[in-house]
């Protein structure tokens, strides 16, 4: 099985609000990723998580706030973001950090 | 410069043609490097991991050379199925770095 979930698939938020985004995946793999894509571009690294600690934090804003529970949930707290922040958040994990990323279906997100 | 560089296309072709993709990458400390398809509004699915040897999967072909830094991948027999937007990633440090994505069409 090499399925990854997210939650939710659409989200719409005001500037002010306080949201979540989840991820899980169950197939043992010990890294896990946040990207962030505009339309018509490549997914951009925003963090990875390397067996639940943060290894990599590409100078995304603070409005975004990662959290690795255990080794198979990714969350990314959201707060007071801005209308540019709206894109597709996709999740993906790997087993070790070097080989395949999977990739989540991703949470749509606009912000007004 | 960008550390992954594909031209963004579009590829027009009709079916049954054969086409080919390349990708340059500037971090020679690049250790692994894939393929991946991306259709309008989905996530990327891995097409295949790309190795110096080569590696062959039906009708795509993807090839690795280390010494000019680009990978490739060949699609023989184009079907419609295959339009999509092709993504090229590189990974090196736990950082995997995508291109642009070349955008392929494929008509009747």
């Amino acid at each position: 099985d090499t399925e990854v979930t997210q939650t939710p698939k659409h989200l719409v938020m005001g500037m002010t609000n306080k949201k979540s985004l989840k991820c899980e995946q169950h197939m043992g793999h010990r890294a896990m990723y946040w990207y962030k894509q505009k339309a018509k571009k490549p997914p951009e690294l925003m963090f990875v998580y390397s067996y639940e600690k943060l290894s990599i934090n590409e100078s995304v804003p603070s409005r975004f706030s990662p959290e690795c529970p255990n080794s198979s949930l990714l969350n990314l707290h959201l707060h007071a973001l801005q209308p540019e922040d709206s894109a597709l958040y996709l999740c993906a994990s790997s087993q070790d950090g070097m080989g395949t990323q999977y990739f989540g279906p991703g949470t749509r997100l606009l912000v007004l | 410069r960008k550390e992954v560089e594909q031209d963004p296309g579009p590829f027009n072709v009709p079916e049954g043609a054969t086409v080919a993709f390349n990708c340059t990458y500037s971090n020679s400390a690049s250790q692994s490097f894939f393929w991946y398809r991306q259709d309008c509004r989905k996530e990327p699915k891995l097409l295949m991991s790309v190795y110096s040897s080569g590696n062959e999967d039906g009708r795509f072909t993807a090839q690795l050379n280390r010494a000019s830094q680009y990978i490739s991948l060949l699609i023989r027999d184009s079907k419609l199925s295959d339009s999509a937007t092709y993504l090229c990633g590189s990974t090196g440090g736990f950082k995997t770095i995508f291109g642009a994505g070349t955008r392929l069409f494929v008509k009747a």
